[in-house]
């Protein structure tokens, strides 16, 4: 059964970047997308794209096209979300969750990343 | 995008309550609705998919109903684990989640 592992939780400045990683356990890169979402304090969900881990190509959600970038290394079926020019609104807890190619659910999901942008 | 509202935002019940939590949809997306419950600190969980169809693993007490535009989530009996948020989500176009809905303890 995959299980969704998540890097720690980061502090940066504003203007900054992060890179958060999600690595697969319990399966390979195949039949399934990644998909990244964030959480901001007491607030509800947002979707901000989807990787396709076996052949690399992604989409973003348009208001973060400028500053996202999705990759993966297959070699250690980890993908990353990097997002960039970071602000204190972009403070949240990031998730990486699985779609199954053909499904329309996310399961299961990381278990979270918090990201803290302050100066 | 397509907007998904939910109500109420927030509800107090008791254990061994019948609950029920709507999801509407600003347009159509057929069956394409997930329901998730979220306890604090943790990741969503997935409850029902596809309007209708119960998660593996998931007890019966939960079920959804719902088409079109219009969804809803039923918890038959309450119990004390089911204190939380719920998220409902649609898959029909880009990804958007419902507002959330939190249960807690009369």
């Amino acid at each position: 059964q995959v299980q969704l592992v998540q890097s720690g939780a980061e502090v940066k400045m504003p203007g900054a970047s992060v890179k958060v990683s999600c690595k697969a356990s319990g399966s390979t890169f195949d039949n399934y997308y990644i998909h990244w979402l964030r959480q901001a304090p007491a607030q509800g969900l947002e979707w901000m794209g989807i990787i396709n881990p076996s052949g690399g190509d992604s989409s973003y959600a348009q208001k973060f096209q400028d500053r996202v970038t999705m990759t993966r290394d297959t070699s250690t079926s980890t993908v990353y979300m990097e997002l960039s020019s970071l602000t204190s609104d972009d403070t949240a807890v990031y998730y990486c969750a699985r779609v199954m190619f053909r499904d329309h659910w996310f399961d299961p999901w990381g278990q979270g990343t918090l990201v803290t942008v302050s100066s | 995008d397509i907007q998904m509202t939910q109500s109420p935002s927030s509800l107090s019940a008791s254990v061994g309550d019948r609950v029920t939590i709507t999801c509407r949809a600003s347009q159509i997306i057929s069956s394409y609705l997930n329901w998730y419950q979220q306890k604090p600190g943790k990741a969503p969980k997935l409850l029902i998919y596809g309007a209708s169809s119960l998660q593996s693993g998931v007890p019966s007490r939960f079920s959804g109903s719902g088409s079109g535009t219009d969804f809803t989530l039923t918890i038959s009996s309450l119990q004390p684990e089911d204190f939380a948020t719920y998220y409902c989500q649609q898959s029909y176009s880009t990804i958007t989640f419902g507002q959330g809905t939190r249960l807690d303890i009369k």
